[in-house]
């Protein structure tokens, strides 16, 4: 167990729908990523927050948008879905603002998203 | 271009069988080498972080080493257990990059 925690483990939805992707870094890391991973393309980065301040960005779609709260939580909001949005979203947290050399990146369990 | 390139893309060992997987990475300056166990449906968990050359780290079985232009995972007498996808991944030195991963190896170890 990482110590991060994603909500809802499972989500499947229909093509033009949004929903909202929730995840708790570990007790005392300020950084939360997002990362999707397909079959084809691995894992990618989407998007960095470190305490609350958005710091970097992937590929990540205009329809996608993320958010840091003062707790420290984070959620990822995906709208007007596709069928190759289908996909595992991992959160991952670290202590400080660099992934490397201040902190190795955790991962949480992931969300599956399906889109029908 | 990839940065990151693993391989190979699959890897079936019998049990005791030891092996080599291989990440090679071209960035201009390397901050870190991240390598990760992941297994299916979970997310990556993290092994080992490398940052010079000549580096090694070991976990149990596992063994990670990192030259100028690549690292190794050496894995000695695996275990059925240790089948899983190992992913590797580099930051780069300069600005808070993130960090960009390979695509994996999936290990297979036969009882």
């Amino acid at each position: 167990d990482s110590g991060v925690t994603q909500t809802p483990k499972h989500l499947i939805t229909a093509t033009g729908q949004r929903v909202t992707l929730r995840c708790s870094p570990r007790s005392g890391d300020l950084s939360v990523y997002w990362y999707q991973q397909s079959l084809d393309q691995g894992l990618q980065f989407l998007i960095h927050y470190y305490n609350g301040e958005e710091r970097a960005k992937g590929n990540i779609l205009e329809r996608f948008s993320a958010q840091q709260f003062p707790d420290l939580h984070s959620e990822l909001n995906l709208s007007s879905l596709e069928l190759g949005d289908s996909a595992l979203y991992f959160c991952a947290s670290s202590v400080g603002l660099l992934a490397g050399g201040e902190g190795e990146q955790f991962f949480g369990p992931g969300t599956r998203l399906t889109v029908l | 271009e990839d940065q990151v390139t693993q391989s190979p893309e699959a890897l079936r060992l019998q049990e005791g069988e030891s092996s080599s997987l291989n990440c090679s990475y071209t960035v201009s300056g390397l901050r870190g080498l991240f390598w990760y166990r992941q297994d299916p449906g979970k997310g990556p968990e993290f092994l080992f972080t490398l940052y010079s050359a000549g580096e090694e780290k070991e976990k149990e079985r596992l063994k990670a080493t990192l030259t100028k232009k690549e690292s190794f995972l050496h894995i000695t007498a695996p275990k059925p257990e240790d089948s899983a996808t190992y992913l590797c991944a580099v930051q780069e030195t300069y600005g808070n990059t993130p960090l960009v991963f390979g695509k994996g190896t999936r290990l297979s170890v036969i009882a």
